[in-house]
């Protein structure tokens, strides 16, 4: 069975750092990429950024709002993603997602971490 | 970046009767290997989104029958043929063609 874990949210001041992390079980992981998606309290979904998988050079894409703040890392070997963001923003506020991604779809979830970012 | 639109945002319907949901993308979703990367995804409350349907109409593993997907280029339509009381939720639809990935404002379904 596949499953993601996501962990590390909570609470952070504006302009803190905080850094997420998804486990992954169930399926080889160096074999998929993995995304990061990101739900406001009340909102739709936006998509953060991905990690390619090893086939693709491991390269990491960013959506333009996270861009020069957020980054994404993966360690095949212990079957995880991470989400390391700094310079939090308000707006940051979100219950963050991991997804398997393949061939273009969110193939499966993990059940989200919440991340609140208020002084 | 490609623009998703979903129509209606809000859907009352009434348990047995059918439900249909809309989207529209600014652009085309057919890749150069042909495929259509255009994936419907249901949220129920408190949970996380769940992929329902891929490449337009092929639906995941368990997902009931009653839901189809279909259209092509930049019109796509999600189809419950008999809403039933668990399908209440939130229904998104998302491009995969490129990145960033985009999704609709997702459309909330309610029973009547």
């Amino acid at each position: 069975e596949v499953r993601l874990v996501e962990s590390g949210g909570g609470l952070v001041q504006p302009g803190g750092s905080l850094r997420l992390s998804c486990a992954a079980s169930g399926f080889t992981f160096s074999d998929y990429d993995l995304d990061w998606v990101r739900q406001a309290p009340g909102k739709g979904l936006e998509w953060v950024g991905r990690g390619w998988n090893k086939f693709n050079s491991y390269i990491i894409e960013y959506a333009a709002s996270v861009k020069g703040r957020f980054t994404i890392s993966r360690n095949d070997s212990e079957s995880s993603v991470y989400l390391q963001m700094n310079s939090l923003k308000t707006e940051d506020t979100a219950v963050y997602y991991c997804a398997r991604d393949h061939w273009g779809s969110l193939e499966y979830w993990g059940q989200g971490t919440l991340v609140t970012v208020s002084s | 970046d490609v623009v998703m639109a979903q129509s209606p945002l809000s859907l009352p319907v009434t348990l047995g009767q059918p439900a249909s949901i809309s989207c529209r993308s600014s652009q085309s979703l057919v890749y150069s290997d042909g495929n259509t990367y255009l994936n419907w995804f249901q949220q129920r409350p408190g949970q996380s989104p769940r992929r329902l349907i891929y490449k337009v109409s092929k639906r995941d593993s368990g997902v009931p029958d009653r839901f189809s997907g279909s259209g092509s280029g930049t019109d796509f339509t999600l189809k419950i043929s008999r809403v039933e009381a668990e399908d209440v939720g939130v229904y998104y639809c998302m491009q995969g063609i490129q990145r960033p990935y985009t999704f609709g404002q997702g459309t909330k379904l309610e029973i009547k």
